[in-house]
């Protein structure tokens, strides 16, 4: 059973602060990794997508792979009210597929 | 670019009807769509793979029959809850992706069944 493990949170950071989001895998080979946002009542929507070793920024944003130790994180720096959401990590299998975490509620208060 | 619609983003049908939802990708064409469900405050499930001129996939536990996926071009995909019961009010979305990698979701569809 290939798993994603999130924790659930709620994770709160103050506005300005950075917001580190974590997330394992099982599967050894596994290739791509995103990260989407979903608002409360709302379809997720995707912020970022990974597939090598090491560091992808884009904007405030920057997704981190490890493949040997399995893990993916998500930073969001300079923090908003508005990033509050829940933040869904998701492997790729071999037949397309996505396998989801529970995703990490995150609250940025003022 | 890479978006996708669902119609209707909201219905409200009596136990026993059928209920048809449907997936467009706008902007490209998608020969693999997705179904998924999630209840509230649970992560998605994904139902089902729909396949442009083939039988859909479904995943263990999600009923064939009950569920009906039908994808009938490369810019569409519906899948019809029959004879919807309360236990399968949900929120449904769908997913397509323009390459290989990155699946785009639909705006989701919420489903009471009274």
């Amino acid at each position: 059973q290939k798993e994603v493990e999130q924790n659930s949170g709620p994770l709160s950071v103050p506005e300005g602060a950075i917001a580190s989001l974590n997330c394992t895998y099982s599967d050894r080979g596994s290739q791509s990794f995103f990260w989407y946002r979903q608002y409360s009542g709302k379809s997720p929507e995707l912020i970022m997508s990974i597939y090598s070793n090491g560091d992808k920024e884009d904007g405030r944003f920057t997704a981190q792979l490890n493949k040997a130790s399995q893990y993916v994180s998500l930073l969001i720096r300079d923090s908003q009210p508005s990033d509050s959401a829940t933040y869904l990590c998701a492997v790729r299998t071999d037949t397309d597929k996505l396998i989801f975490g529970t995703g990490t509620r995150l609250q940025v208060f003022p | 670019g890479a978006v996708v619609s669902q119609h209707p983003s909201r219905v409200i049908c009596k136990s026993g009807t059928s209920v048809k939802i449907e997936c467009r990708s706008l902007d490209f064409q998608a020969t693999t769509m997705f179904w998924y469900r999630q209840f509230p405050k649970k992560s998605l499930m994904l139902m089902a793979t729909s396949n442009e001129g083939s039988k859909a996939t479904y995943e263990q536990g999600v009923e064939k029959d009950k569920f009906l996926i039908n994808h009938a071009s490369l810019t569409l995909s519906t899948l019809t809850v029959t004879s919807a019961h309360p236990e399968d009010s949900s929120f449904y979305i769908c997913s397509a992706s323009p390459q290989d990698y990155e699946q785009y979701f639909g705006p989701g569809t919420r489903l009471t069944v009274t």
